[in-house]
């Protein structure tokens, strides 16, 4: 079945450790993304990449750095310079096309202690 | 500035009846619109979506409908069953850009 995976579902770290959250599809789909929810606050957007080898910044992309080296892969790492890095992380996917709608994974919580 | 907002943060209805979610939003280029659904501890999942070009899309129980004057889209469920209990994010994007999402509703089912 084709899907997005995301890994690990709970992550712990100790404040000003960097921290990597995996995302993998198979669903053959050019765009990724990266969200993050915080209550009250809906799905903000982190970074997104339309192409491998390129990405641009979301919303709020300060403390979060990515890469695109193969499709299918678009990790997430959270740095210590982030200042409230505790939240639930999704990454998603879509075809590139105009009106494709996007695809999420079940997301990793982090917390950071 | 919230571009897409939604200003009920919970709904409770009967099983049964009818759940309309709202969703404004403020600009005017958007052009596509999307609704999700997400349960605790889960990514969203797609669950209807209309463009601009049309003002109601229908998918079973679930019915989206766009006024675009007044700057508003809503959901309905018919008929709203227990399952249907989750968070629903309205999201907006305009043409060839990014997708904006709101803050969500809880929508409560119960019997």
């Amino acid at each position: 079945d084709g899907g997005i995976t995301q890994s690990p579902k709970y992550l712990f770290r100790k404040e000003g450790q960097n921290v990597t959250l995996s995302c993998e599809q198979n669903l053959n789909h050019d765009a990724m993304y990266w969200y993050r929810q915080d209550p009250g606050q809906g799905l903000r957007l982190i970074y997104y990449s339309q192409i491998v080898n390129d990405f641009q910044k979301g919303d709020i992309a300060e403390g979060y750095s990515v890469s695109r080296e193969k499709k299918e892969s678009f990790p997430l790492t959270v740095t210590s310079a982030q200042k409230n890095p505790t939240a639930f992380y999704l990454c998603a996917s879509s075809f590139s096309s105009y009106n494709s709608p996007l695809h999420f994974g079940n997301g990793t919580r982090l917390t950071v202690t | 500035d919230q571009q897409v907002k939604q200003n009920s943060p919970s709904l409770s209805v009967q099983e049964g009846r009818i759940s309309i979610l709202n969703c404004d939003y403020t600009n005017s280029m958007f052009d596509y619109f999307l609704w999700y659904k997400k349960y605790p501890a889960e990514g969203p999942t797609f669950l209807i979506s209309i463009s601009s070009i049309k003002d109601k899309n229908e998918d079973g129980r679930f019915t989206v409908f766009l006024n675009k004057s007044a700057k508003h889209l809503s959901l309905h469920i018919v008929p709203s069953q227990p399952g249907d209990s989750a968070v629903y994010f309205c999201a907006a994007s305009a043409r060839t850009d990014k997708l904006i999402f709101g803050t969500g509703t809880r929508l409560q089912v119960f019997p």
